[in-house]
Formats: C-alpha cells, structure tokens, sequence
C-alpha cells in the first residue's frame, strides 16, 4: 500500500520557537493532504486541508496564523506550528489519499512537546 | 454532513471471545465507511473499508464489519479475540475529508 511519512517523529522545544513538521507521500502523488491533531486518548481532530498550488483550508476555530501550513510540490505538505505554546503540545497526525480511490493513508504521527 | 458515533468509548472482552465494536453513521447518501486501528505510539492501520460494493466486508486480521442501511450502522466483529488486538479503534466516514467517531479503546484480558 502507499507509504506517507512524517519527520520529525517527535520533537521538544521552548515555548516561543516554531517548529516545523513534514509531511512525505513517498509512492504517490498527492493534490491534497490532510493534518489532524488528536489529543491523548482523545479522537483525531481535522485542522487543515493542505491544497498544492493554493492556500490551505482551516477547519473553524483552528488559527491559520498560528498554524501555519504550505503545499510545496505534489509530495510534500508542512505544518509550521509558530510561537508554539504548552497549550500546543499534542501529537499532529498528516494523511494523503490514494490517487485512485477514496482511503487515506496516514503519517506515523508527530509528538510536540512545549515546554 | 456526514458523521459517526462509535457507541463505546471501552470494549473489554477475554482473549478467545467475540468482538463487537458499535459504529452508526449520519449520511444523506450512500456513504464510504472505514475502520482504522491505532495501537500505542504508532500510526494509523486500515482495518477495512466499505464503498458501495458488499454489505459484508472484510478486512486484515480477522476482522470484519457489515453495512446495514436500515440500521445505518457498520459495525465490525471479530469471532475470536487475540491480546494483540487491544488498541484503539476508529469509525471513519469519508466525506473528504474523513470525519472520524470519537474511538473505542478495546481491551483484551488473558
């Protein structure tokens, strides 16, 4: 099946800093791409949907200041968590669906801690 | 908008019992449904999926679900329980994006 990979897989840093987080559909091209926060033992919660070529579409209540994200080419989506807060910290989920039907595939995941 | 609500938010069974794990669905049309497993620390795992073909479908490791129309339910089952399936486990419609249900955490006692 297709392969999306995200990087870093986890990443720690100081309230304030930005951090950036990728998204890779390694065998497959993606027009469109999903990123998702889910909190602990909570269900995932869509925030954006990452458009190559346009702007990304936040989901409502997601800042689009705070988060920001950019489609650089067909296979990669980052998400740029900016003046990152503890409040912030949670693990952030990307998908990509499959060209030739309706399944997404899904990054590991990305685990942020601020502290 | 389509939507699901997964019925259980803990499902315990004993190793070598039936599974049953609650999904409804609110679509005004025909919808695509899936199951995902997350077990701790890892990704997402595609269970199974529906999309319009038959009723019952079946997915990896024993698992299978059965979309009822009447019921607008697409529940999954497995006939016997293994303790690797402990995880958690989502109901997911397809509205493109995916909306996903609220999870069940399944429990699996030796």
């Amino acid at each position: 099946g297709a392969v999306v990979s995200q990087h870093p897989s986890r990443v720690i840093c100081k309230s304030g800093t930005s951090v950036k987080i990728e998204c890779r559909s390694l065998d497959f091209q993606a027009t469109t791409m999903f990123w998702y926060r889910q909190f602990p033992k909570k269900s995932l919660m869509l925030m954006a949907t990452s458009n190559e070529g346009s702007k990304a579409t936040y989901e409502q209540g997601v800042e689009k200041d705070k988060f920001l994200i950019n489609h650089a080419s067909l296979t990669l989506s980052t998400l740029t968590v900016t003046s990152a807060h503890p409040e912030d910290s949670s693990f952030y989920i990307c998908s990509a669906p499959e060209p030739w039907g309706e399944t997404q595939y899904f990054g590991p995941g990305t685990r942020l801690l601020v502290l | 908008a389509q939507s699901v609500t997964q019925l259980d938010s803990h499902v315990s069974v004993s190793e070598g019992t039936p599974v049953l794990l609650r999904c409804n669905y609110s679509s005004s049309y025909s919808p695509s449904l899936f199951w995902y497993v997350q077990h701790p620390n890892k990704g997402l795992q595609l269970l199974l999926k529906y999309t319009s073909a038959a009723t019952l479908v079946k997915g990896i490791n024993g698992f299978e679900a059965e979309f009822k129309k009447s019921e607008t339910s697409f529940h999954l089952t497995k006939p016997s329980a293994h303790m690797s399936d402990a995880a958690e486990y989502f109901c997911v419609v397809s509205d493109n994006p995916m909306r996903f249900g609220a999870g069940t955490r399944l429990t699996v006692k030796p």
